[in-house]
């Protein structure tokens, strides 16, 4: 067990639909990342959040946004969604703000659009 | 950006020795690490190295070249349940911060 805990863990939608994607990092973790891996695919880095502020930024679709919580707490929404978008998403935390440290992943909501 | 490049698939068989490759590129470096990740379940933390040289953990060791951008995660003594994929992530510069990049992964089939 990572710490990190991300809820739902299956999600099953319709095309153009909106999702929220919830995760709660490690106690005392402040980065919060969030990544995107589908079938036979690595891990794409989508966002970056450190101590509610967004610190850095990948390949996000503008259909996906993501905000950390004054609790720490993150969610990444996902609106409009294309067959495209079904893949696992994982979220991630660590202690420090970036460049350094291990990251502990959740185990993953596994997002389905049909 | 980032470019981080490792075989694809690999196999082995249970009680050897394996080694996997992980070439990298990036825009500023802080930093590579190496996790496992079984079929449909979240990556695990294997290593981090920062420095030149070989890093020794039980059954799992990672060697970093920076000057070669090259490093290899060594596994001895093999288990059927090393089965699994593994990811190269290095620490590259994105904007003001540096991100975690992954390989897509390679993955290792153990056989009897």
């Amino acid at each position: 067990d990572s710490g990190v805990t991300q809820t739902p863990k299956h999600l099953i939608t319709a095309t153009g639909q909106r999702v929220t994607l919830r995760c709660s990092p490690r106690s005392g973790d402040l980065s919060v990342y969030w990544y995107q891996q589908s079938l036979d695919q690595g891990l794409q880095f989508l966002i970056q959040y450190y101590n509610g502020e967004e610190r850095a930024k990948g390949n996000i679709l503008e259909r996906f946004s993501a905000q950390q919580f004054p609790d720490l707490h993150s969610e990444l929404n996902l609106s409009s969604l294309e067959l495209g978008d079904s893949a696992l998403y994982f979220c991630a935390s660590s202690v420090a703000g970036g460049g350094t440290g291990e990251l502990f992943f959740g185990e993953g909501s596994r997002l389905t659009v049909l | 950006g980032q470019n981080i490049d490792q075989p694809t698939e690999m196999t082995a068989t249970e009680g050897a020795i394996v080694q996997i490759n992980c070439t990298y590129q990036t825009s500023g470096f802080n930093g590579l690490f190496w996790y496992q990740q079984h079929a449909g379940e979240a990556p695990t933390f294997l290593s981090y190295n920062v420095l030149d040289g070989l890093e020794e953990k039980g059954r799992f060791s990672s060697f970093l070249s920076r000057s070669k951008g090259y490093s290899y995660l060594l596994l001895k003594e093999l288990q059927m349940k090393d089965s699994a994929s593994y990811l190269c992530a290095v620490y590259g510069a994105s904007g003001g911060s540096y991100i975690p990049t992954f390989g897509r992964g390679t993955s290792l089939i153990v056989h009897p």
